[in-house]
């Protein structure tokens, strides 16, 4: 089955360590895009990326970083830069970035630093 | 920009009750509006879509919503809930920018379903 695989689930780091999230898509799509959900506000884009090796900044890429060198794949690092690291993180992605084109979501990664 | 805004955080409701969620946005054009559900703990689910045309779209499990360009609402309905349905539920507009066309999503209403 066609989907996106985000993995681990579950992720434990200590303060002023960087961590690498991953996230693997099999449904051939364009487009792929990292958020971060926190109780009550909903999901914030972090990064965006619409083709192989091109990536843009969301609205809260402050200590965060991507890299997109295959179109299956989206990883995302979260840096010792970041402030609040601790969240839930939903990678998603689109077969085109056209705005009428519905995201598939991953089951997400629970990150929590200590 | 375009924003959402989902006026309700928290709604409970009884099995078998219909339900509302309300969904308003904002946005200079026609929006691109999407409904998703998230299971605790899971990714989010397309429920359903509206992009033009007829202005009240079904989607799965039973859930349909209205576009009223009027009152730039997009609220979801269910005429009887069942306890499965409790969950999360995001209202979402796509806009078509520059810098790319991205989703921004509203802050979500909890559903609590009582037996």
């Amino acid at each position: 089955d066609g989907g996106i695989t985000q993995s681990p689930k579950y992720l434990f780091r200590k303060e002023g360590q960087n961590v690498t999230l991953s996230c693997e898509q099999n449904l051939n799509h364009d487009a792929m895009y990292w958020y971060r959900q926190d109780p009550g506000q909903g999901l914030r884009l972090i990064y965006y990326s619409q083709i192989v090796n091109d990536f843009q900044k969301g609205d809260i890429a402050e200590g965060y970083s991507v890299s997109r060198e295959k179109k299956e794949s989206f990883p995302l690092t979260v840096t010792s830069a970041q402030k609040n690291p601790t969240a839930f993180y939903l990678c998603a992605s689109r077969p085109t970035a056209g705005a009428n084109s519905p995201l598939h979501f991953g089951n997400g990664t629970r990150l929590t630093v200590t | 920009a375009q924003s959402v805004t989902q006026p309700d955080i928290h709604i409970t409701v009884s099995e078998g009750a219909s339900l509302e969620l309300r969904c308003n946005y904002s946005y200079g054009a026609t929006p691109y509006l999407f409904w998703y559900v998230q299971s605790p703990g899971q990714g989010l689910q397309l429920l359903l879509k509206y992009f033009s045309g007829d202005t009240l779209v079904q989607g799965i499990k039973g859930f349909e919503a209205e576009f009223k360009r009027s009152q730039s609402s997009f609220n979801l309905r269910k005429p009887s809930v069942h306890w499965s349905d409790a969950a999360e539920y995001f209202c979402a507009v796509g806009a078509i920018s520059a810098a790319g066309n991205k989703l921004t999503f509203g802050g979500g209403t909890r559903v609590l379903v009582k037996p």
